[in-house]
């Protein structure tokens, strides 16, 4: 019962940025959205994680729509260990209710 | 490195018998989570505890069960062991509190192969 719909695959060149969509119509007020990625079988590495406004670190930027309803995960300088799945999630990280649920993700490929 | 540690990395068993497997969380979180992956399918949430007590149940069968213990490393037992449980089994950990979003972080994770 994932809350999110990503494309199954999408490829880059290597150098070029890679912005990875993400559709989460029926996100809540209170809901954060977070992206995972899993380098073959791997664990899932944390990315980044927001709830309205656009955010940015190391690895990559958030851009939330103002509705919400979608957002849009940027990696700049895409390199071919980015290759891996990446998965959005929408989760309300409060004191009763914070597991995380991973839908079947994107799966991205950075090619020469 | 995400400071969560699981132990063994791989293991193989036999059909019918039974294996624990272990997590320490990274220092202070309360929170440990349970995943499992198999080939033909994604990452399947198992349980939560925090601190201890059982906080979030997802897709665990009967046969499976786990507890965190005071010193907050948790075990995963499997029993009566079929084929379909060969797996990765990824333990993930979290600090509690609410306002800032709690991000999880996971293992490197622990194979399983039954044979």
């Amino acid at each position: 019962d994932a809350k999110t719909t990503q494309p199954p695959s999408m490829d880059c060149a290597e150098g070029r940025a890679a912005n990875l969509p993400c559709n989460h119509s029926t996100i809540s007020g209170n809901e954060y959205v977070y992206w995972y990625r899993q380098i073959h079988s791997q664990g899932p590495q944390y990315i980044i994680h927001g709830l309205k406004n656009n955010e940015t670190n190391e690895m990559a930027s958030l851009i939330i729509t103002e509705d919400r309803k979608s957002s849009t995960l940027i990696l700049p300088h895409a390199t071919l260990r980015d290759t891996a799945v990446y998965y959005c999630i929408v989760r309300v990280a409060s004191r009763n209710n914070n597991d995380m649920r991973f839908g079947a993700g994107t799966r991205l490929t950075v090619k020469p | 490195d995400s400071g969560v540690t699981q132990t063994p990395k791989h293991l193989i068993t036999a059909t019918g018998q039974r294996v624990t497997l272990r997590c320490s969380p990274r220092s202070g979180d309360l929170s440990v989570y349970w995943y499992q992956q198999s080939l033909d399918q994604g990452l399947q949430f198992l349980i939560q505890y925090y601190n201890g007590e059982e906080r979030a149940k997802g897709n665990i069968l009967e046969r499976f069960s786990a507890q965190q213990f005071p010193d907050l490393h948790s075990e995963l037992n499997l029993s009566s062991l079929e084929l379909g449980d060969s797996a990765l089994y990824f333990c993930a950990s979290s600090a509690e509190g609410q306002g800032s979003g709690n991000t999880i972080y996971f293992g490197e994770g622990s194979w399983l192969t039954v044979v």
